[in-house]
């Protein structure tokens, strides 16, 4: 079956720039989205076709996309913005959803 | 306000059925489609199926784990959402969200950007 990976874990101090990344052979073809979800929360949509982001989502968020990976990126990282993050996609019929095993993203 | 209440959960006995709704609010509930996801404790996040809108067929699709098991229905007229779960293995044991996404299609589409608060369901004898 078709799968994203993503990196366990990312850590960065505050005000830096976290990167994380999700790989997939059927990327170049489908479309990701990124979700954060917090501690006892329902996930919050923060990119959504690889690089746009909904309103409401604040600047810092960005995504792109290279080949077979596609890289969240979150510039002047906040303390707020400790949480899991999760690709997702399609896989290459474009008829079923995956998702990536997640990133847990400590702020220091 | 735009709003997803998901109800139906609770403990069920293994190969026992449960259903799960989803009652919308705030939005023209027919315009979209709309998807179930669970989340195992401890686990990440997983797809379990969608319903395109009727402007699309309201056609389904599933995971592969609860396919032949789980059905997902809709009814337009009272915005509301079904997930019924038959077959229920201890593995089914999660909280289930619903969302929504706003093409209708899903694939290629905008991303679920409404999530209900979830509802627990725990399959155990």
């Amino acid at each position: 079956s078709y799968e994203l990976t993503q990196p366990p874990s990312v850590s960065v101090s505050p005000g830096q720039t976290a990167r994380i990344t999700c790989s997939g052979d059927a990327l170049p073809k489908q479309y990701a989205y990124w979700y954060q979800q917090k501690p006892g929360q329902a996930p919050v949509l923060v990119i959504y076709k690889d690089s746009e982001r909904p309103s409401g989502i604040p600047e810092r968020f960005s995504g792109s996309s290279s080949g077979t990976t596609v890289t969240l990126t979150i510039s002047g990282v906040q303390a707020e913005d400790e949480a899991d993050y999760y690709c997702q996609s399609a896989d290459s019929s474009g008829t079923y959803l995956v998702f990536g095993g997640g990133t847990k993203l400590t702020v220091l | 306000e735009v709003q997803l209440v998901e109800s139906g959960g609770g403990l069920v006995q293994p190969g026992r059925s449960l259903r799960l709704s989803c009652t919308a609010s705030g939005f023209t509930f027919g315009d979209y489609a709309m998807s179930w996801f669970r989340q195992a404790p401890g686990k990440g996040l997983e797809w379990v199926g969608f319903i395109r809108s009727k402007a699309y067929g309201g056609t389904t699709e599933y995971a592969a784990s609860v396919k032949g098991r789980f059905t997902i229905s809709r009814d337009d007229s009272k915005s509301i959402a079904y997930l019924q779960m038959n077959s229920l293995k201890t593995e089914d044991t999660a909280v289930y969200y619903c969302t929504r996404e706003s093409t209708g299609v899903v694939i290629p589409g905008h991303g679920f950007d409404i999530w209900g608060q979830g509802t627990m369901v725990t399959v155990s004898s």
